[in-house]
């Protein structure tokens, strides 16, 4: 089946760092990934959706100066939070959605998270 | 105000025992949905449905998509341990999943 990786799987960083997250389809070409943000037993809250070599399209409420999204290649998504603050804590997961022999039209696959954590 | 309500948000029931989880909308999907998560990792996909009054049997899982598609449920049948977990359904809309607030399953022994 698709699979989507994710790194790093945790990390911590300090106040007023950027963090870098990177999102790979590993086994299909992801035309188009997401982004999302869980905070602890809630559900999944879509930040932006990002095509390849396209400018991401955000959710409202989402800073897209604060949270960096490329999609440079068919494989590979990054998600740089810039300046983050302790309230930037959370897990965030990202989701490819492919074609032909990927996943289908109706589906997107997820990675297995990132816990940020910003102290 | 969810765009798809689930219900319960949180269950909490004997090994063995029976379950429906159900997820609402007033606006109609291409499809929909079921994801299962566990602490600390990704959503790992259940079951798409896409017909209007479509049942789908995935072992002791039973999931079914509304006639008019705006609405679904899961049930689980004689639950086990490792059933627990969080369990959300989405539906499609364009290309993009809306996830409703999800149900924590618990299933003790």
């Amino acid at each position: 089946g698709a699979v989507v990786s994710q790194h790093p799987s945790w990390v911590i960083c300090k106040s007023g760092t950027s963090v870098k997250i990177e999102c790979r389809s590993l086994d299909f070409q992801a035309t188009t990934m997401f982004w999302y943000r869980q905070f602890p037993k809630q559900s999944l809250m879509l930040m932006a959706t990002s095509n390849e070599g396209s400018k991401a399209t955000y959710e409202q409420g989402v800073e897209k100066d604060k949270f960096l999204i490329n999609h440079a290649s068919l494989t590979l998504s990054t998600l740089t939070v810039t300046s983050a603050h302790p309230e930037d804590s959370s897990f965030y997961i990202c989701s490819a959605s492919g074609q032909a022999s990927g996943p289908g039209p109706y589906e997107q696959y997820f990675g297995p998270g990132t816990r940020l954590t910003v102290t | 105000t969810q765009l798809l309500e689930q219900s319960p948000q949180f269950l909490s029931i004997q090994e063995g025992e029976n379950l429906t989880v159900y997820c609402n909308s007033s606006s109609v999907f291409s499809s929909l949905q079921w994801y299962r998560q566990e602490p600390g990792e990704g959503p790992v996909l259940l079951v798409t449905v896409v017909t209007g009054g479509e049942v789908k049997k995935l072992k002791r899982l039973t999931f079914q998509f509304g006639d008019a598609r705006k609405d679904s449920s899961l049930h689980i049948t004689a639950a086990q341990t490792g059933d627990t977990g969080l369990y959300l359904c989405a539906g499609r809309r364009g290309n993009k999943l809306v996830f409703g607030a999800g149900t924590i399953l618990r299933v003790k022994s």
